[in-house]
């Protein structure tokens, strides 16, 4: 069965600042997808980035992007230039054959004013 | 993107009542569909697999006959909450993956009084 985990509970970055966020996780299958989901206060789940495991460059979108260590098993998430807005609950999450989805227990980003 | 419809977004019942949720898929169509229960500053934790003409498939320590799922249509599932207690409150979150990404309804929050 496959395991995500993140380490960081909360994290706090200053405004207009970079952060990044940890993930790793365990898998025996070789070919899988990864994500990145934000869960602001009213809790819809919304994707910020998403990996397929079979392409070797890092996606980007916009601030975000992502370091994908397929052979370490990573995959953490890069905010630049940090806003209020980016406030919310992360969750790192692998989707697998069965099409289930398995998240980490997530990280509570904080944005300091 | 995909759109996932969920609802009631709120919902109060008394105990010993039942309550239903509806998902659905507004512009594709879904096979399967997963739900989630998240309980505060928690994950998300996967409860079924709802699939469409078929029996869903429960993951292990959900109870079958307290939650029951319905798949009747390839654009609609249900899942309804027998017998509520207060444990039964929550935060519902049903999600679909048509084509190897995860989209989420609003949520349901149920407060069991």
């Amino acid at each position: 069965a496959q395991t995500v985990t993140q380490s960081q509970p909360e994290m706090s970055v200053q405004e207009a600042e970079t952060v990044t966020l940890s993930c790793t996780y365990d898998t025996s299958e070789s070919d899988y997808y990864l994500f990145w989901y934000k869960q602001p206060p009213s809790r819809q789940m919304i994707l910020v980035i998403r990996q397929e495991a079979y392409k070797q460059q890092n996606a980007t979108e916009n601030r975000f992007s992502v370091n994908f260590q397929k052979a370490a098993k990573s995959f953490s998430l890069k905010i630049s230039d940090s806003q209020l807005g980016d406030a919310a609950m992360y969750f790192c999450a692998y989707l697998n054959r069965d099409d289930k989805i398995i998240f980490g227990k997530g990280t509570r980003l904080h944005i300091l004013p | 993107g995909a759109v996932v419809s969920q609802h009631p977004s709120r919902v109060i019942c008394k105990s010993g009542t039942s309550v239903k949720i509806e998902c659905r898929s507004l512009d594709f169509q879904a096979t399967t569909m997963f739900w989630y229960r998240q309980f505060p500053k928690q994950s998300l934790m996967l409860m079924a697999t709802s699939n469409e003409g078929s029996k869903a498939t429960y993951e292990q320590g959900v109870e079958k006959d307290k939650f029951l799922i319905n798949h009747a249509s390839l654009t609609l599932s249900t899942l309804t909450v027998t017998s509520a207690h207060p444990e039964d409150s929550s935060f519902y979150i049903c999600s679909a993956v048509p084509w190897t990404e995860a989209f989420f309804g609003q949520g349901t929050r149920l407060t069991v009084v």
